[in-house]
Order: structure tokens, then sequence, then C-alpha cells
């Protein structure tokens, strides 16, 4: 049973538009949510997290927001730029028998951004 | 500072062999965790270590071993290889507290199982 969700496998977004990437999740039981970004043949990235206890978190052209109620959350990336093709990974880190390694991710949103 | 090292980047085995990957963490950092990347299932949970001790584990079988050493270097093992085992697996490190959640990851060991 899959605890995080990207029901998009794509975003395809004109350079300078909003991108929002979007996740949901099952569990209530998480205490941290992050993003990160994967190019090619390279590793994830950390792009930004928010804790369970706060609703929107900040960072340049990055914003997540939070929504308990729905258990849903979004990154939003404005301006988008071509730079930010990549697939975005949504994920949880279990409150009760987690650790700081231990996340849960979902399958990625591929996003194209078109010049 | 370097990043978070992994070797080999590419192997290729052949079902019922055994394989041991490395991870170098960022220094300083002192919990490790590994991931298996598959197209279908995504980024997986398999261990993480800290100070030499596992101290989570994922829902896979009793195959996928790891370990750590005192200098916080990791390897992972995995025996009696299967063709479902073809998949990228991913080396993380952190400073291991505070419970911020952020992740370093290497750039992966790619292994194909033929």
């Amino acid at each position: 049973d899959q605890q995080v969700k990207q029901n998009s496998p794509s975003l395809s977004v004109q350079e300078g538009r909003i991108s929002i990437l979007n996740c949901d999740y099952t569990n209530s039981m998480f205490d941290y949510f992050l993003w990160y970004k994967k190019y090619p043949a390279e590793g994830p990235t950390f792009l930004i997290s928010i804790s369970s206890i706060k609703d929107k978190n900040e960072d340049g052209r990055f914003t997540v927001f939070l929504n308990k109620s729905a258990k849903h959350l979004s990154l939003h990336i404005v301006p988008s730029q071509p730079g930010d093709s990549a697939v975005y990974f949504c994920a949880a880190r279990p409150s009760l028998g987690g650790s700081q390694g231990n996340l849960i991710f979902g399958k990625g949103t591929k996003l194209s951004v078109k010049p | 500072k370097a990043g978070v090292t992994q070797t080999p980047r590419y192997l290729i085995k052949t079902r019922g062999q055994q394989v041991t990957l490395s991870c170098s963490p960022i220094s300083g950092h002192r919990s490790v965790s590994w991931y298996q990347q598959t197209p279908g299932q995504g980024l997986q949970f398999l261990f993480e270590y800290f100070s030499e001790t596992q101290r989570n584990k994922g829902n896979f079988p009793g195959r996928f071993s790891g370990r750590q050493f005192s200098n916080s270097r990791s390897e992972m093992n995995v025996s009696t290889l299967e063709l479902g085992d073809s998949a990228l697996y991913l080396c993380a490190s952190s400073w291991g507290t505070p419970r911020s959640g952020e992740l370093f990851f290497g750039e992966g060991s790619r292994l194909t199982v033929l």
C-alpha cells in the first residue's frame, strides 16, 4: 500500500510560469515532509521541507504548502526555469518508529519546463 | 566539502551471485541510509545505520544486509541475486540528529542482474 502518492507522472509548463507539483499521503503519522529533485545519472538533491506543524514554507522560488486535513502537500515553483526540468520526489518521515534516514518516497513527477 | 561517494557506479552480475556496494558519507555525518530505486517502485528504504548500529530497516528480504564501520563508511550486500534486484542503489548520509529529515544522496550504484 503506497503511503505517499504522486499521481501525476509528468508535468509540462512554460518558462516563467508557475509549476505546481502535488503529493498526497495516507498516513497521518508523518512529522516531516520533503521535496527532492533528481537529474538523470545523479542522486536526489534536497529542495525544501516542511514540518507537520506548519502549513507553508518558502525558500526563494520554491514554496511548499501542507494541508493536513486533506493529507495533501504541493510544491510551487515560481517562476519556472528550464534548469528546473527534472524528476521531483515527495517524501515523508514517519513520526513513530522513524528516524532521520528513514523516508517514504512517492514515485516522482517529471517536470519539463519549455523555453 | 566532498559529497557522498558510492562505488562502484556500475556493475553487472548474474543470478545467484552476491554483490557488495560501498558508501562514504559526507565528513562528520554519522547516519547512512540505503535506498533502492526501480522504475516501478520509486525509492524504497532499505536500512539506516548510525554509529555502527542498524537503527531502522525497511521491508526487504534477509538477502539484503549492511554494516557501518567506525569511520561511518557503510557497505551493503545482496546475496543470491535475483533478476528483480536490478536497480539503482542510493546511499544517503546525514548528521543523524536533529530530526530535520534532510538527507544528502550519492550518485548511486547501478546494478544489473543477468
